[in-house]
């Protein structure tokens, strides 16, 4: 089956708010992992990455935290706009090449006004 | 610069047809991905193309697919005899060779 999931499968946060996005992944040779946003009726958009190497990376408003004790994952937006509601999936690279990622079922994210 | 362009965004086809879903990719991209995503699911892996080859079609079905990347034109993913169980969005991506994928619209196939 799937390596990769996530906790919840919509997430509802107060537009303004931060949103936490999570993720497990079960294969431990991960090395390599993305977050992608998914608007409705269109294709994925690359969010941020990380490698196995790193703990955290930030990027504009996006921070990735990587837990390898726990094989977590999560996606942390900052001031949540209306324009980030989308489903967020999380995909694992297990040695493979970048194309053959395992992705995540998917979260959605609603933004209440 | 268009992106990555698929057509149609939606095909509607009866079971036994046949439905061709077409992809250019990026100005300058040489590489070709193909995806299936189910409803409230993630992307799998189909085919890797690039120009007059397939580089990894281990995610392809054996039967009744085909995929193509001509030297000119789109590249083309060919799905005979449709049955229900074929109705998905198909992505496509493009990249030119390192790392870094953009990703079309879809084509949405509902097969009736």
């Amino acid at each position: 089956g799937e390596s990769v999931g996530l906790h919840l499968p919509t997430l509802s946060v107060q537009e303004g708010d931060n949103s936490i996005i999570n993720c497990a992944y079960s294969n431990s040779a991960s090395d390599y992992f993305i977050w992608y946003k998914q608007e409705s009726g269109k294709g994925p958009q690359f969010i941020i990455d990380i490698r196995s190497n790193m703990d955290k990376r930030q990027g504009q408003r996006v921070t990735v935290l990587l837990n390898k004790t726990v094989k977590h994952l999560s996606l942390q937006i900052a001031a949540t706009q209306p324009g980030d509601s989308a489903v967020y999936f999380c995909a694992e690279n297990i040695g493979g090449s970048n194309y053959q990622l395992i992705w995540g079922a998917g979260t959605k994210l609603i933004i209440k006004p | 610069n268009a992106g990555v362009m698929q057509n149609p965004r939606h095909l509607v086809r009866r079971r036994g047809q046949e439905a061709r879903l077409r992809c250019s990719p990026m100005k300058g991209h040489s590489h070709v991905y193909w995806y299936r995503q189910l409803p409230e699911e993630g992307l799998k892996f189909m085919v890797y193309l690039q120009k007059e080859n397939i580089i990894d079609e281990s995610g392809m079905p054996k039967e009744r697919f085909s995929a193509e990347f001509p030297k000119e034109g789109p590249s083309i993913l060919r799905i005979q005899q449709v049955v229900r169980g074929d109705s998905a969005a198909y992505f496509c991506a493009s990249s030119g060779g390192a790392d870094g994928y953009t990703f079309g619209s879809g084509t949405r196939l509902t097969v009736v």
